[in-house]
């Protein structure tokens, strides 16, 4: 079936570490985007990607960097000046980068040991 | 920036009652889209509605754009649709899709 698939689904970090979420979408999407969700809030966005090989920050990049090598594939990295990484992530697509509807992954939980 | 506002925050029914969701927007938008997030995280999309109307099964929403609000309603509530509801819109002037999300309203289904 053609879905995004977010791995893992829990993700535990220590001081220091830098920590990678993985995103992939077989629905032959353009755009994909990342999401953060604190606990009680709507979901706010890090990064997006409107095509390969590019991406733009959203509104709560620091701390944070991406890569789009492939159309399918959109990991996010939550590096150690992240000094608030405990949160659920959230990847989306669309089929072209505006005016389409986002379709989400399952979410990866992050937490700090 | 654009302000998105959802009511109520906080919604308990019981199974088989109706509700309505509102959302609120303060700006002209490009794309209006209804989410439920069950209690394990999942987002499904539910409507894709930047004006007018559109159903599926016992939801229905509603858009006017014009008077910037949309409305989500729930008939014969189930205890699975419990969980939260978020509203999100894309301004015309973005570059790149960018959603902006309410708050959610937070819906409790009892048996």
């Amino acid at each position: 079936d053609g879905g995004i698939t977010q791995s893992p689904k829990y993700l535990f970090r220590k001081e220091g570490q830098n920590v990678t979420l993985s995103c992939e979408q077989n629905l032959n999407h353009d755009a994909m985007y990342w999401y953060r969700q604190d606990p009680g809030q709507g979901l706010r966005l890090i990064y997006y990607s409107q095509i390969v090989n590019d991406f733009q920050k959203g509104d709560i990049a620091e701390g944070y960097s991406v890569s789009r090598e492939k159309k399918e594939s959109f990991p996010l990295t939550v590096t150690s000046a992240q000094k608030n990484p405990t949160a659920f992530y959230l990847c989306a697509s669309s089929r072209r980068w505006s005016n389409q509807p986002q379709h989400f992954g399952d979410g990866t939980r992050l937490s700090i040991l | 920036g654009i302000q998105v506002e959802q009511s109520p925050p906080d919604l308990i029914l019981q199974e088989g009652a109706n509700s309505t969701l509102r959302c609120n927007f303060s700006d002209s938008v490009n794309n209006l889209q209804w989410f439920h997030q069950n209690p394990w995280g999942q987002l499904i999309n539910l409507f894709y509605i930047p004006s007018g109307t559109k159903q599926n099964g016992r939801l229905s929403a509603t858009t006017v754009a014009t008077e910037r609000y949309s409305l989500l309603y729930i008939s014969s509530s189930q205890t699975t649709d419990s969980g939260v509801y978020f509203c999100a819109v894309e301004r015309p002037d973005n570059q790149g899709g960018k959603l902006i999300f309410g708050q959610g309203t937070e819906l409790s289904v009892k048996p």
